[in-house]
């Protein structure tokens, strides 16, 4: 399996632009996370899939922030504006639990800077 | 809210020594622990998993869980240069959804 396929990898852009994050879970896993990676909160969860329905997305940060998984195998993340305190590292994540087996694997990351 | 906490570190090794992370938890609830290897500027890597009390062993790597005392903790024999990382800890409950502790930062000097 190729892994979690995230894009892009890198992205810079101007505040109040829109941003889209993209993610390729591993086929067959059920749970579909979003993480964002900072030096000053560590890793944050921001919402989290099972089985494509939206779980709990107490971790967005404002209502700027979005995702959405329309099929098993993608999802993205939305930031609409950005603003310069977003920029961090985003981090898509998958696991296939079976009983308290809840192993995740992470993607490749896109690191996000807003200017 | 699930705490995990860990020693941000630097933990400095020398070659060969052996490496001991720790981490604790707060939430009793917690059923599954991991350690996660993340190499600067690269995604973490899952390295070891462990679901119930006592040792798990994986070549070089051992994890060792107290539930009781509510702490995990991983040790690195052996120690190279090329295992200079940082280690997350993360657990999952009930929810099935891992949480992260801030990871300790290794060095492992030659």
């Amino acid at each position: 399996d190729a892994g979690v396929i995230q894009s892009p990898r890198h992205e810079v852009t101007e505040m109040g632009q829109e941003v889209t994050l993209r993610c390729k879970p591993i086929s067959g896993h059920d749970y579909l996370f979003w993480y964002r990676q900072t030096m000053m909160r560590g890793l944050e969860l921001l919402i989290y899939f099972n089985n494509n329905v939206p779980i709990d997305d107490s971790g967005m940060p404002e209502d700027r922030f979005s995702a959405k998984m329309p099929n098993a195998s993608f999802s993205t993340l939305k930031i609409q504006p950005s603003e310069p305190r977003d920029s961090a590292v985003y981090f898509c994540a998958s696991s296939f639990r079976t009983g308290i087996n809840t192993e995740a694997f992470f993607g490749q990351g896109t690191r996000l800077t807003v200017v | 809210q699930k705490e995990v906490e860990q020693n941000s570190g630097p933990l400095s090794v020398p070659e060969g020594a052996i490496a001991s992370l720790n981490c604790t938890y707060s939430d009793r609830g917690s059923q599954s622990f991991f350690w996660y290897r993340q190499y600067s500027g690269k995604s973490p890597e899952l390295i070891m998993s462990i679901y119930s009390n006592g040792d798990k062993e994986d070549g070089r790597f051992t994890a060792q869980l107290n539930k009781a005392s509510q702490y995990v903790s991983l040790l690195i024999r052996d120690s190279q240069p090329s295992d200079s990382a940082t280690y997350l800890c993360a657990l999952s409950g009930g929810s099935y959804i891992p949480t992260f502790g801030r990871g300790t930062s290794l060095i492992v000097h030659p």
